[in-house]
């Protein structure tokens, strides 16, 4: 079956770095996705993996391992408006978007 | 700015009742998704399309659901009898997907709030 585990909730310091890890397990995989959703608000690409090793944009970072079916989120420098929902999404063999349940994170000063 | 337009933005109405949400995908895009998001479920996929064409609507009860493009610039998404339990978030959401490759992003629109009574 298809599986994606993250964890439900994380708190973190501003200023401080936070990982938010993903695994999965999918009927194949062409890559992994990382969205974030604040509250009320609708999901908004942050970044893909299709190969091993680190994406970095700005603050954020993300890494991938496809034999361990291991990816992660690293967020830097945190700030009070990162205060929201991460979501893993990772594309399978029939090029179907498998949703992780999101892992809010919660800022605090 | 292009964006993603979905309209209404919230709907309440009675059980029984036929609900129709619409959805504009950002302009040039070919692939369209409308997902619904509950508290319980998360993210789920109901219908995407592809040039117009469906593609999968297996997330989508068939029996009261039904998601159309009557053309590039409108998506519909359809309940008909709409029940308590089809309260959720509808997003929908456009990318773009040349050749054999695939949609890696897709950009969603604010989503309709549905609240059936």
């Amino acid at each position: 079956g298809q599986n994606i585990d993250q964890p439900t909730e994380m708190t973190a310091t501003e200023g401080a770095i936070v990982q938010i890890n993903c695994t999965y397990q999918t009927s194949g995989f062409y890559g992994l996705s990382w969205y974030q959703q604040h509250d009320g608000g609708a999901p908004t690409f942050l970044s893909y993996n299709a190969l091993d090793g680190l994406e970095e944009t700005g603050r954020f970072s993300s890494f991938l391992s496809r034999s361990k079916g291991y990816s992660y989120l690293l967020l830097k420098e945190l700030q009070m408006k990162d205060s929201a929902s991460y979501l893993c999404a990772v594309m399978d063999s029939n090029y179907q978007l498998i949703w992780g349940a999101g892992t809010k994170l919660i800022i605090k000063p | 700015d292009a964006r993603v337009t979905q309209t209404p933005r919230h709907k309440v109405t009675e059980m029984g009742q036929e609900v129709t949400m619409r959805c504009q995908p950002i302009l040039g895009h070919n692939t369209v998704f409308w997902y619904r998001q509950t508290m319980m479920q998360g993210l789920e996929l109901l219908a995407y399309f592809r040039n117009r064409a469906p593609l999968d609507d297996s997330g989508m009860p068939k029996d009261r659901f039904s998601a159309e493009m009557p053309d590039a610039t409108l998506a519909t998404l359809k309940i008909q009898p709409s029940e308590p339990r089809d309260s959720a978030v509808y997003f929908c959401a456009s990318g773009l997907t040349l050749g054999g490759d695939l949609t890696d992003t897709q950009y969603f629109g604010p989503g309709t709030r549905l609240t059936v009574l």
